[in-house]
């Protein structure tokens, strides 16, 4: 079962930021959380991993509380490619031995 | 120059029929892996398989079978075909070098299936 939660849907206008935010209140010390997308017909994209820090890269950012227990994936500019499900995910060891666990994630639709 | 390209994208089937699906990476990845997306949309992982070692879901049915002619290639034999697995299955492939929490997955672009 995923130990995440996600709001199963959410609208942001094109080209402004789009949050998407996860809680996942029992994770553990060496869990690091995990965001990956999966657009329409693809297979899942990884985007973006961290364990306490805020982390950015080219695709994204993510916003870690200080209590680990929740977290936020910013989109600084959505487009209409971002349309996909957002999947919120915690692991200890990533890809590795097929740890991560899929949950229903969130809907992004982005909209002109 | 796809990654992880996996085929046919769609197959269709009768019941009790054996199919199977190919998946090849390019990463030079040593691990690799097969989901399955169910009607419901969740994801999970049926095997995980390096030169080394499977791991297989339990929950798995062994008429489900990976095999591996060589590191870059993990294909899915499913045998006697039911309803139920219908689906759409996502090969997948990562580093693979132990534990590790960099371990990003790279998924293929996936595989409905549909058992009439």
């Amino acid at each position: 079962d995923a130990k995440t939660t996600q709001p199963p849907s959410m609208d942001c206008a094109e080209g402004r930021a789009a949050n998407l935010p996860c809680n996942h209140s029992t994770i553990s010390g060496n869990e690091y959380v995990y965001w990956y997308r999966q657009i329409h017909s693809q297979g899942p994209q990884y985007i973006i991993h961290g364990l306490k820090n805020n982390e950015t890269n080219e695709m994204a950012s993510l916003i870690i509380t200080e209590d680990r227990k929740s977290s936020t994936l910013i989109l600084p500019h959505a487009t209409l490619r971002d349309t996909a499900v957002y999947y919120c995910i915690v692991s200890q060891y990533g890809g590795s031995q097929g740890n991560l666990i899929f949950g229903k994630g969130t809907k992004l639709s982005v909209k002109p | 120059d796809t990654a992880v390209s996996q085929t046919p994208k769609y197959l269709v089937t009768q019941m009790g029929n054996d199919k199977s699906i190919k998946c090849e990476q390019n990463l030079g990845h040593d691990t690799m892996y097969w989901y399955k997306q169910d009607s419901k949309k969740f994801l999970k992982i049926m095997f995980s398989y390096n030169n080394k070692e499977l791991i297989i879901n339990e929950t798995v049915p062994n008429r489900f079978s990976p095999k591996s002619p060589d590191k870059a290639h993990l294909n899915l034999h499913i045998n006697s075909l039911e309803l139920g697995d219908s689906a759409v299955y996502f090969c997948a492939s990562s580093h693979g070098q132990g534990a590790a929490v960099n371990e990003k997955l790279f998924f293929g672009s996936g595989t409905q299936l549909s058992v009439l």
